[in-house]
């Protein structure tokens, strides 16, 4: 069936690049997307991918993607303590039907 | 900037109660859906609706659960009679179509089952 994978957790110090994996397994998602919530907060969306892309940049986030192996990947460079959040991997499905994984809570350091 | 709002921000209810939960979509969007975060898990699809009636459910989404349009702008998630297990934070969220790359979510209501 479908489902997304991520790792739990990442302690990154402030300035320097956080890299947060996600696999997934449905191969005809359209877009892969990365969300952010925050304490208390709702679902941001902060970028997304095109699945017949390998790339995008926005600013200081990298998202790379891997189709052959499943693996979505979401760097964000120069990582400032406003960057500490839970961030979720997500495939879109059939009518709209968004797939969550369970999150990476990043803890950004001093 | 258009956003999709949710009241209550925080609802509590004693099990056995009847709960509505409420959701202004994207005053141009077509597609509707709620999805549901139980404290420390990932969030979860329950349904989506379309042109007056559900389009997708999950298994979460069974006979208690109900989703109607009253109106031209509202969107309501029923529980007819909650359980323990339905605490949890209910998002809400909207597109302009099924392929819409976007879907919007709103702020969540945090539903609390005593």
């Amino acid at each position: 069936g479908e489902d997304v994978e991520q790792s739990l957790f990442l302690s990154v110090r402030e300035g320097d690049s956080s890299v947060i994996n996600c696999t997934y397994t449905d191969s005809s998602s359209t877009y892969l997307y990365w969300y952010k919530q925050e304490p208390g907060a709702g679902l941001q969306l902060l970028t997304y991918i095109f699945s017949n892309m390998d790339m995008k940049q926005d600013q200081r986030l990298t998202v790379l993607l891997n189709k052959k192996d499943k693996h979505l990947s979401l760097r964000i460079a120069d990582t400032q303590t406003g960057d500490s959040a839970i961030y979720f991997c997500a495939e879109n499905g059939s009518w709209g039907k968004f797939q969550f994984g369970a999150g990476t809570q990043v803890v950004v350091t001093p | 900037e258009p956003e999709v709002t949710q009241t209550p921000s925080h609802q509590v209810t004693q099990m056995g109660q009847e709960v509505i939960l409420r959701c202004v979509p994207i005053s141009n969007h077509l597609y509707f859906y709620w999805y549901r975060q139980i404290l420390g898990q990932k969030v979860e699809f329950l349904v989506s609706f379309y042109n007056n009636e559900i389009s997708e459910k999950s298994e979460i989404f069974d006979d208690q659960f109900s989703v109607e349009r009253p109106d031209g702008s509202n969107f309501t998630l029923k529980i007819r009679s909650t359980k323990l297990e339905d605490s949890a934070m209910y998002f809400c969220a909207s597109s302009y179509d099924s392929s819409s790359y976007e879907q919007y979510f709103g702020p969540g209501t945090r539903l609390t089952v005593t």
